[in-house]
């Protein structure tokens, strides 16, 4: 099905791990995003993509790493997991100039570092 | 001062009314404007794009004001479905660097 899906949806980990979070879209869209969302903060950005091997950082892009070597594909990968990276990860995406500019997300990974 | 910011909420309403979002934003130059809308613990979803003119779409109507860098969601006859946050959101530039607000809760009670 088209669509943009995340994986894992859950994830427990422990302090100090290498966690990535994995997001498709099927749309060939130019743009995806990582969003965190944590209560008081409302929705955060932390890296995005113009397209395939270009990605820039956003608001909170510290502890955080990314990669696009294909369209589809926009994994987040958090390289030592530190508690203050609990929150609810959604990955997006939007398609190129001229469109209605939306952006679509994914059901979001809910990740806990212990 | 944040870049888009909204009325704190949470705003509980009854079933019928009417009720009015309001958002601002700080950067002058931005081209797009978005209401979206966030169930409990799922995904941000798009409810309506924010045009210069002003737009309805059935009980929603959303107004932009450019100059007082001003966004306003209005929805008439309240349904408990609308129970949600309701974020507003800001483009600079098209495809990218969205910017949301922190959202206003709104409950529709019975």
């Amino acid at each position: 099905d088209a669509g943009i899906t995340q994986s894992p949806r859950y994830k427990i980990t422990e302090t100090g791990r290498q966690v990535t979070l994995m997001c498709h879209q099927t749309w060939s869209h130019s743009y995806m995003f990582w969003y965190r969302q944590d209560l008081g903060h409302g929705l955060r950005l932390i890296y995005y993509s113009a397209a395939a091997d270009i990605t820039d950082k956003g608001e909170v892009p510290d502890g955080y790493v990314v990669s696009r070597s294909k369209t589809e594909n926009f994994p987040l990968t958090l390289e030592s997991a530190t508690r203050s990276q609990t929150s609810v990860y959604f990955c997006a995406s939007s398609g190129d100039r001229g469109n209605t500019g939306e952006l679509f997300f994914g059901e979001g990974s809910r990740l806990t570092v212990l | 001062r944040k870049e888009v910011e909204q009325d704190p909420g949470p705003f509980n309403v009854p079933e019928g009314a009417t009720v009015a979002f309001n958002c601002t934003y700080s950067n002058s130059a931005s081209q797009s404007f978005f209401w979206y809308r966030q169930d409990c613990r799922k995904e941000p979803k798009l409810l309506m794009s924010v045009y210069s003119s002003g737009n309805e779409d059935g009980r929603f109507t959303a107004q932009l004001n450019r100059a007082s860098q001003y966004i306003s969601l209005l929805i008439r006859d309240s349904k408990l479905s609308d129970s949600a946050t309701y974020l507003c959101v800001v483009n600079l530039y098209y495809g990218q660097n969205f910017v949301f607000g922190p959202g206003t809760r709104l409950s529709v009670l019975p």
